[in-house]
């Protein structure tokens, strides 16, 4: 079965410094791996994808994700963070196979990030 | 604005009420998707749209009624909920269903609480 596990429920950084949130999965075959930010009263809004190709991906906000394939990983990085950056952080995984079907994404439980001024 | 919006935002209903939710997306996308978000839990895929037909329903009760009348409405409709169906329902759209890298473009959810 397909999953995707966030093993922190809540992440503390101070401002400034670099952060790392992390995300693992499960799928059978090669995986589409996405990050999405919920801000508070808001609906998800995609941060970046991991497809095929460099393992390390950048996204929106100055975000950046690596592919470790052998570690099942997947983690959200900032070299610095901001007080905005507070959020909560959803990892997602889609199994990367063309059978004409819906392919089901799978999100992980979120991880709330909270930067400290 | 991910051009997606739903109506209403917030929404307090008692046990035999029937309520309705509706999403609605200017991005030309013919997928559309509920999902149902409650705190430290996954989110809930529960229905799939692609071109107005139902691809996926995800073991939902049947109080959860989904509508999909074109490829740019969706529609929750509710009746004889349970207290744990209170959560925030997402709406979300995307370009072709069948195309495993697309993103999702979400909405800002319906707050719903059921007394």
């Amino acid at each position: 079965a397909q999953s995707v596990a966030q093993p922190e429920d809540q992440v503390n950084v101070a401002e400034g410094n670099p952060l790392t949130v992390k995300c693992t999965y499960s799928v059978s075959g090669n995986p589409y791996l996405f990050w999405y930010v919920q801000y508070p009263n808001r609906g998800l809004q995609f941060l970046l994808k991991y497809i095929t190709g460099d393992n390390l991906v950048k996204g929106s906000y100055g975000f950046e994700a690596e592919f470790n394939k052998s570690q099942t990983s997947f983690h959200l990085k900032k070299p610095s963070a901001l007080v905005s950056d507070s959020a909560l952080y959803f990892c997602a995984v889609r199994a990367a196979l063309n059978s004409g079907g819906y392919q089901k994404v799978t999100f992980g439980t979120g991880t709330k990030l909270q930067v400290i001024p | 604005e991910t051009g997606v919006t739903q109506t209403p935002r917030h929404l307090v209903m008692g046990m035999t009420n029937k309520k309705s939710l509706k999403c609605e997306q200017h991005l030309g996308h013919n997928a559309m998707y509920w999902y149902k978000q409650s705190a430290k839990k996954p989110l809930e895929l529960m229905f799939v749209y692609s071109l107005e037909e139902r691809v996926e329903n995800n073991s939902v009760p049947s109080r959860f009624s989904p509508e999909c009348p074109n490829s740019s409405h969706l529609f929750l409709h509710l009746h004889t909920l349970q207290p744990e169906d209170s959560a925030l329902y997402l709406c979300a759209s995307s370009q072709d269903q069948r195309r495993s890298n697309e993103k999702l473009f979400f909405g800002s959810g319906t707050q719903l609480s059921v007394l």
